[in-house]
């Protein structure tokens, strides 16, 4: 059975940083590529990072609104994949979901930006 | 970024009612490929979202067949042959023939 599990939310400053990770299982983590999705208080749907697979020389891509405050990142030897939230604005408060080709998704983590 | 639009934003329907979403792009999602790359999600009341249809009209797997996708170009549409109470929630339409991938606003199934 395939799973996705996020961690790593919670209540942060705004300016401050946090370190999102997605553990998985049931699938062959090696070959797949990654994405963090995001959802909004107001239920909309982002796609904000996409990682590919080794053979794909891990090939990164990014919201273009995310750019240089993100970073996605991956590790086969644990089956997970993480992002990096830096400089946070509230604007960022989401649930946080990492995902496998749109037919997987992690239960999500709820990141609240807030002073 | 291409931009999609849903109507309805909502949609009351009675058990048993066929109903149907539109899901219209800013820019035909037809890639050089010749594949659509236009899906449809549905998220369940406190669940994350699970993938409905891809690539515009083929069924995820252990998805009913009560559920039907169509179109091509700009204008696509879900439909739902009689609707069931498990149907209830949000469904979304994405794109990933353009980057980056960008959802619909979501339409809202409810019932009446």
């Amino acid at each position: 059975e395939v799973q996705l599990v996020e961690t790593g939310g919670g209540l942060v400053q705004p300016g401050n940083s946090l370190k999102l990770s997605c553990a998985t299982s049931g699938f062959t983590f090696s070959t797949a590529w990654m994405n963090w999705i995001r959802q909004t208080p107001g239920k909309r749907l982002e796609w904000l990072a996409q990682i590919e697979d080794k053979s794909n020389n891990y090939f990164i891509s990014y919201l273009e609104s995310v750019k240089g405050r993100f970073t996605i990142s991956r590790d086969d030897s644990k089956s997970s994949v993480y992002l990096q939230m830096n400089n946070l604005k509230e604007e960022d408060t989401a649930i946080y979901y990492c995902t496998w080709s749109l037919a997987y998704w992690g239960q999500g983590t709820l990141v609240t930006v807030s002073s | 970024d291409v931009v999609l639009t849903q109507t309805p934003p909502t949609l009351s329907a009675t058990i048993g009612q066929s109903v149907s979403i539109s899901c219209r792009s800013s820019q035909s999602l037809l890639h050089s490929n010749g594949n659509t790359y236009l899906h449809w999600l549905l998220q369940r009341p406190g669940q994350s979202p699970q993938l409905l249809i891809y690539l515009v009209s083929r069924l995820e797997s252990g998805v009913p067949n009560r559920f039907s996708g169509s179109g091509s170009g700009t204008d696509f549409t879900l439909k739902i042959s009689g609707v069931e109470a498990e149907d209830l929630g949000v469904y979304y339409c994405v794109q990933g023939t353009h980057a980056p991938d960008t959802f619909g606003a979501g339409t809202k199934l409810e019932l009446k």
